[in-house]
């Protein structure tokens, strides 16, 4: 089972920053926060992941906050093509490989 | 670098028949993992599989579904006796050597195979 939430939808103006929450209350020291997106009818795509530090990179900013039970993805000029289902996941250090559990996640509309 | 490469892209099965997917991972990754995606449902894991073994088939249907993935070639999922609710997208990811106790790799996806039973 998903151990996130997420709000289900969101809606975002072209070009503004779109903020995406997630809760995660129940993660673990050893817990990672993946987020991936799916376009419409499109494979996942890896956005970004981090442990307890805020993290960036060309896709996105992380921010994670500091007893690590909730985080905020930043997608920071949102274009037409962000329009996506946006997953977070918490999945463990410990665990061997890279097997994800997806939730429903948040459906974002970017808006012209 | 080419990545996670899926085909077919689409493909049509009548009921009873076997359904074969393939799965080829990104250069120099050797763990592939399967996903299904029913209509209008979310992601469901289905197994992980590193060369020539199978690490977790827990999201498994227990009965007419295989996963392989030999030593060489592409890995395979196989569907046999198809029926009308095997209709979905599956997905394939692929992933490095994961790094235990460490920071993780991420997986990258295929664009799947859409599976009709008609």
């Amino acid at each position: 089972d998903a151990k996130t939430t997420q709000p289900p939808s969101m809606d975002c103006a072209e070009g503004r920053a779109a903020n995406l929450p997630c809760n995660h209350s129940t993660i673990s020291g050893n817990e990672y926060v993946y987020w991936y997106r799916q376009i419409h009818s499109q494979g996942p795509q890896y956005i970004i992941h981090g442990l307890k530090n805020n993290e960036t990179n060309e896709m996105a900013s992380l921010i994670i906050t500091e007893d690590r039970k909730s985080s905020t993805l930043i997608l920071p000029h949102a274009t037409l093509r962000d329009t996506a289902v946006y997953y977070c996941i918490v999945r463990s250090l410990m665990e061997y490989g890279n097997k994800l559990v997806f939730g429903a996640g948040t459906i974002l509309r970017v808006k012209s | 670098n080419a990545g996670v490469m899926q085909n077919p892209r689409h493909l049509v099965r009548r009921r009873g028949q076997e359904a074969r997917l393939r799965c080829s991972p990104m250069k120099g990754h050797s763990h592939v993992y399967w996903y299904r995606q029913l209509p209008e449902e979310g992601l469901k894991f289905m197994v992980y599989l590193q060369k020539e073994n199978i690490i977790d088939e827990s999201g498994m249907p227990k009965e007419r579904f295989s996963a392989e993935f030999p030593k060489e070639g592409p890995s395979i999922l196989r569907i046999q006796q198809v029926v009308r609710g095997d209709s979905a997208a599956y997905f394939c990811a692929s992933s490095t050597s994961p790094d235990r106790g460490g920071s993780n790799t991420e997986a990258f996806f295929g664009q799947g195979t859409r599976l009709t039973v008609v």
